[in-house]
């Protein structure tokens, strides 16, 4: 299972875009790069999903490099609502590694 | 609002006492996971079923169990409770084995 480090904690402020990035040097070929976001009390909620190059949704964008060494969830005109913690998971279901959640980014978006 | 829903919301219940906790997953979701988050361990998995059969079991004690029933619902039991089982309970399903996982409300429970 790759393991992963992210910054502990991050500071914004409203209307700003942010980038979350994730080092996961041991990434396995078949590994997906997820990103959840949680706010205190709730349960995780996906936010996106990639393998490689850059994927977007309606909520942030993934951008990974060829070497997918490393992954940035960009999060585009924080509001105060984006306060929470941002968790990065890299591993394959299908191979038996089962979500893994670390300690996370907690990012602060100030007014 | 993810589609999975749990009940009940709270729980409160002695040492000793045994509980159970339901997930209803999204309607076409085959998998269901449970996960136990605690304020000093983080969100650790607990037990995956695929429709109806277990696929997966990952740091769940002896005193828990769970099945999957037929309409896909799924209830994680808890025996002998004890102080330290206090924690929030997420259930979360998706269609098949994958990371995109929806996660339900979770279930607080305080074992007192």
């Amino acid at each position: 299972l790759a393991k992963t480090t992210q910054p502990i904690s991050m500071d914004s402020y409203e209307g700003q875009e942010v980038n979350i990035t994730c080092s996961h040097n041991n990434i396995a070929t078949n590994d997906y790069i997820t990103w959840y976001q949680q706010f205190p009390s709730q349960g995780p909620r996906f936010i996106i999903q990639g393998y490689k190059t850059k994927v977007t949704n309606e909520v942030a964008s993934l951008f990974i490099p060829a070497d997918r060494k490393s992954s940035t969830l960009s999060l585009p005109r924080v509001s105060l609502s984006d306060t929470a913690v941002y968790y990065c998971l890299v591993g394959d279901l299908n191979a038996g590694n089962m979500l893994t959640f670390g300690g996370g980014t907690r990012l602060m978006v100030k007014p | 609002d993810s589609g999975v829903t749990q009940t009940p919301k709270h729980l409160i219940t002695a040492t000793g006492q045994r509980v159970t906790l339901r997930c209803s997953p999204r309607s076409g979701d085959l998998s269901v996971y449970w996960y136990q988050q605690s304020l000093d361990q983080g969100l650790q998995f607990l037990i995956q079923y695929y429709n109806g059969e277990e696929r997966a079991k990952g740091n769940i004690l002896e005193r828990f169990s769970a099945q999957q029933f037929p309409d896909l619902h799924s209830e994680l039991n808890l025996s002998s409770l004890e102080l330290g089982d206090s924690a929030l309970y997420f259930c979360a399903s998706s269609v098949r084995d994958t990371y995109e996982q929806y996660f339900g409300p979770g279930t607080r429970l305080t074992v007192t």
